[in-house]
This record gives structure tokens, sequence and C-alpha cells, in this order.
């Protein structure tokens, strides 16, 4: 079973606005990361942040990390129409064997 | 990052056949991670392959149905077997690397199961 569920399962917007998406998880981990996937295709990684991290910046892309809460969310400012893909969070569990659990995902559709 | 291929891109099957996947990497892995994607759905793992020992597969996924090979570190091979309209779906191979041990993912292959 997953153990990440994310938030919104889609989500459309208007060009250069930004988006925010939103992860929770059940269990202690070692870090998360967040993957881009385009039409069914491959998954692109996006930016991996560690359990004693809080926040983390990449270009458009700022992922924050709330251990406590068990959540945490993945901002795109400024978005573009190339953008517009399938999000993932994963989890890396602390004792987990290196094996990642996935996110629902959420659908991000940018307006042009 | 990593350089993955797979191959085939894609493929469209009779039922009850098998089709063998392909992973190749551009460097040497310990570990090599089999997920599937089914339609509309998130990733699960299937199996984790390591180079020679037999793969570790995840409840749910059985070896007669999934057998995996690794002959080295660069490599590894998925089968589905049998093949049934259910086992429609996206196969990923995937691979960690750095210090954080981020992980990545090949292209994918898209199989439907007529």
């Amino acid at each position: 079973s997953q153990q990440g569920e994310e938030d919104p399962q889609a989500l459309s917007i208007q060009e250069g606005e930004n988006a925010t998406m939103n992860c929770s998880y059940k269990t202690s981990i070692n870090n998360l990361q967040w993957y881009r996937q385009n039409s069914g295709r491959g998954l692109v990684h996006l930016i991996l942040i560690r359990s004693n991290e809080r926040e983390k910046h990449s270009g458009r892309l700022r992922v924050t990390l709330d251990t406590s809460k068990k959540s945490s969310s993945l901002l795109i400012t400024a978005s573009r129409a190339a953008d517009t893909a399938s999000y993932f969070c994963a989890t890396d569990a602390l004792r987990g064997n290196e094996k990642l659990t996935f996110g629902t995902g959420t659908r991000l559709t940018i307006i042009p | 990052s990593a350089v993955i291929s797979q191959k085939p891109s894609r493929d469209i099957c009779q039922r009850g056949t098998s089709l063998t996947i392909q992973c190749q990497v551009d460097s040497q892995v310990t570990m090599m991670f089999w997920y599937r994607q089914q339609p509309g759905q998130s990733l699960t793992l299937i199996a984790t392959a390591n180079q020679g020992s037999e793969a570790t597969y995840e409840s749910g996924f059985v070896i007669d149905k999934f057998p995996i090979s690794r002959p080295n570190l660069t490599f590894s091979t998925l089968t589905v077997s049998n093949m049934s309209p259910e086992d429609s779906s996206i196969y990923l191979c995937s691979v960690r690397r750095g210090d954080h041990r981020e992980q990545f993912f090949g292209p994918g292959t898209r199989l439907t199961v007529l």
C-alpha cells in the first residue's frame, strides 16, 4: 500500500501563478524526494530533502519538510506550460532498506 | 544523476505471452529496483535486484510471474510472464546514486496486453 497521500489530486492554474502541492506520510523517514512525470513517461528527479532539513530550493522549486507533522510541500513559482505534469513525492523510510514508497500524485495543469 | 535506458520503450502483447524488459545503467550500481505503474496510479515496487543473488520481491509479486536477472552491475532484466490485460502498465527500473542516495528512474516501458 502507498504510504504517502498527496493533495490536491488535481490542480489547474493560470500560467505565471504559483502551484503548491502537499504530501503526507506515515512513518519516520531518512529523506523525501519529489518527482515529475510527463504523460506517463519516466520520472524526473526534482529534489531530495533530508529529514534534518526544513527547506530546500532548486530554481523555481521550493520544498519544505515538517517531520513533526509528517508532511512536505512542493512549491513551483511562476509556473509555465511546460510544468504541466504529474508530481509525486516518495519517502525513504528510516529502516526501509532503500525502498521508496510513493505518494498518490498530483496532476498539475498549467493553463496558457 | 544517472543515465538509465530501457528497452523496449513500449510494446503491445497478446495474452499468455511473456515480455522481457531490459535496463542498462551508465555505471555500476549495487541495487537495481523494478517498479510498476498501473494506469492512472502511483508507482509500486516489484522487486530489488542485487548482482550475484536472488531478487527480493515485495508482497504481492512472485518470481514465477516476474523473473529478474542481474548478470552484472550495470544491467538487469524483468520478465512479465504469462501476461494478462491486468499486466498493462508502465514498468520502470531505478537506481540509487549520490551521497544522499537519490533515486533515478529509467524512461519506462509501456506495456499493453490485449
